[in-house]
């Protein structure tokens, strides 16, 4: 398997923006999950789905900020209108168990996201 | 308010020497708790996991302990590795609700 694909591996835009990012789980997988990650804040979770229903989005910071899972195969994380403090490296995780948040987690390579 | 701290927030170490990486959690009601690895430029890998009743699970050269009375649990490396120069997160999950709580991670680095 190839385990969790994203795309972009980097995205680099200009301040208000529209940006898509997109994840591919591990087939077979029942829950994915979107993070941000920086320097100051470490990991955070924004919004997780299990079989393709969005379950908990408290951590999306924004309205600017939306995700859709349209099937078990892919994902995308939007920002519109992107700003420089979104800055960050996103990424996507699947899970093989659905429900539970305490079951393994596998993640993509991340994107790194640079807002000018 | 549950909250999950990790230290030292850095570290180095001479390549074959040991060393224990700390987590301290006030996440209630406890469910269980994560260890993962974060390579430079990559996402984290899954090292172990313990539940409740586990007080020490190994993974080769890896072995996490938790005390679930003083809420805290530790990640010991023995003989480290250059390839052991890491970020090291702590994730603590509630056994309620749909959450679960990261530290901020330990930057190890191993030196030749």
């Amino acid at each position: 398997d190839a385990g969790v694909i994203q795309s972009p591996r980097h995205e680099v835009t200009e301040m208000g923006q529209e940006v898509t990012l997109r994840c591919k789980p591990i087939s077979g997988h029942n829950s994915l999950f979107w993070y941000r990650q920086t320097m100051m804040r470490g990991l955070e979770l924004l919004i997780y789905f299990n079989n393709n229903v969005p379950i908990d989005d408290s951590g999306m910071p924004e309205d600017r900020f939306s995700a859709k899972m349209p099937n078990a195969s892919f994902s995308t994380l939007k920002i519109q209108p992107s700003e420089p403090r979104d800055s960050a490296v996103y990424f996507c995780a699947s899970s093989p168990v659905g429900g539970g948040v305490g079951n393994e987690q596998f993640f993509g390579p991340g994107t790194r996201l640079t807002v000018l | 308010k549950n909250q999950v701290e990790q230290s030292p927030q850095s570290l180095i170490i001479l390549e074959g020497k040991n060393c224990t990486l700390q987590c301290n959690y006030t996440v209630s009601p406890f469910s269980n708790l994560r260890w993962y690895k974060q390579d430079t430029g990559r996402g984290p890998v899954s090292l172990t996991i313990m539940t409740f009743s586990e007080n020490t699970k190994s993974n080769g050269r890896y072995t996490a302990t938790l005390d679930a009375d003083t809420k805290q649990s530790s990640l010991h490396i023995t003989a480290s590795q250059l390839s052991d120069s890491a970020s090291y997160i702590c994730v603590v999950s509630p056994n309620t609700g749909n959450q679960f709580y990261f530290g901020t991670g330990t930057s190890l680095t191993v030196i030749p």
